[in-house]
């Protein structure tokens, strides 16, 4: 069964912190994805990562930063988190048909 | 103006009726994707489908490429159909990058 593990599901951080979102699959997929989720904006692309250390810039890059060390785990970074990066996450894997997972839903104070 | 447009934006059914949803875009695309989404909830794909018409279960895709445009057909709904269906298209080739609609919005009551 195709799987899209996201950790942690809630986080609560106060303005100015950092804050690590992880993402795994375990279907080798080649190319991974990071999503968020705002009401009236719907999902808007963050990054796409096509394999270890391939990462490209999605539609809405500024104040994230991407790692991808292993084809199997993809990591979204928000360094100094900022109160308008309150959202829910979403990360993806493909072939070609995109698989989500759970979701975090972050808030910033 | 926006790629990809859905419509209804909302939709109100008595459980058993039928539901046609529309996803009109307006440009080339290199492939299609329906999901659906229950409130705070994650994505569930429901179709991968770049041309023609395709079946699971009660729902039914069919995209026509030359007139830009993807439905989605929900028959005989059930109030487990209640929640939003979103489509995304990938107009880049081989990009993987999607753009989504904002979604119907379906609630099917009793």
């Amino acid at each position: 069964d195709m799987k899209v593990t996201q950790m942690p599901r809630y986080l609560i951080k106060r303005m100015g912190e950092n804050v690590l979102l992880e993402c795994g699959q375990d279907m080798s997929h080649e190319t991974m994805y990071w999503y968020r989720q705002d009401p009236g904006l719907g999902l808007q692309l963050i990054y796409i990562s096509y394999d270890v250390d391939s990462n490209s810039e999605g539609d809405i890059p500024k104040g994230y930063r991407v790692s991808r060390k292993k084809r199997e785990h993809f990591s979204l970074i928000l360094d100094s988190a900022k109160t308008n990066q309150t959202s829910v996450y979403f990360c993806a894997s493909s072939p070609y048909e995109q698989y989500f997972g759970p979701g975090t839903r972050l808030t910033v104070l | 103006g926006q790629q990809v447009q859905q419509s209804p934006a909302s939709l109100v059914l008595q459980e058993g009726e039928n539901a046609e949803l529309q996803c009109n875009f307006s440009t080339s695309l290199n492939s299609m994707q329906w999901f659906y989404q229950r409130p705070g909830g994650s994505l569930v794909s429901l179709f991968y489908n770049p041309s023609g018409t395709k079946h699971s279960g009660r729902l039914t895709s069919t995209t026509v490429i030359k007139e830009r445009r993807s439905s989605l057909h929900i028959s005989s709904s059930q109030t487990t159909d209640s929640g939003t269906y979103l489509c995304a298209l990938e107009t880049g080739a081989n990009t993987g990058k999607l753009t989504f609609g904002h979604g119907t919005i379906l609630r099917v009551h009793p």
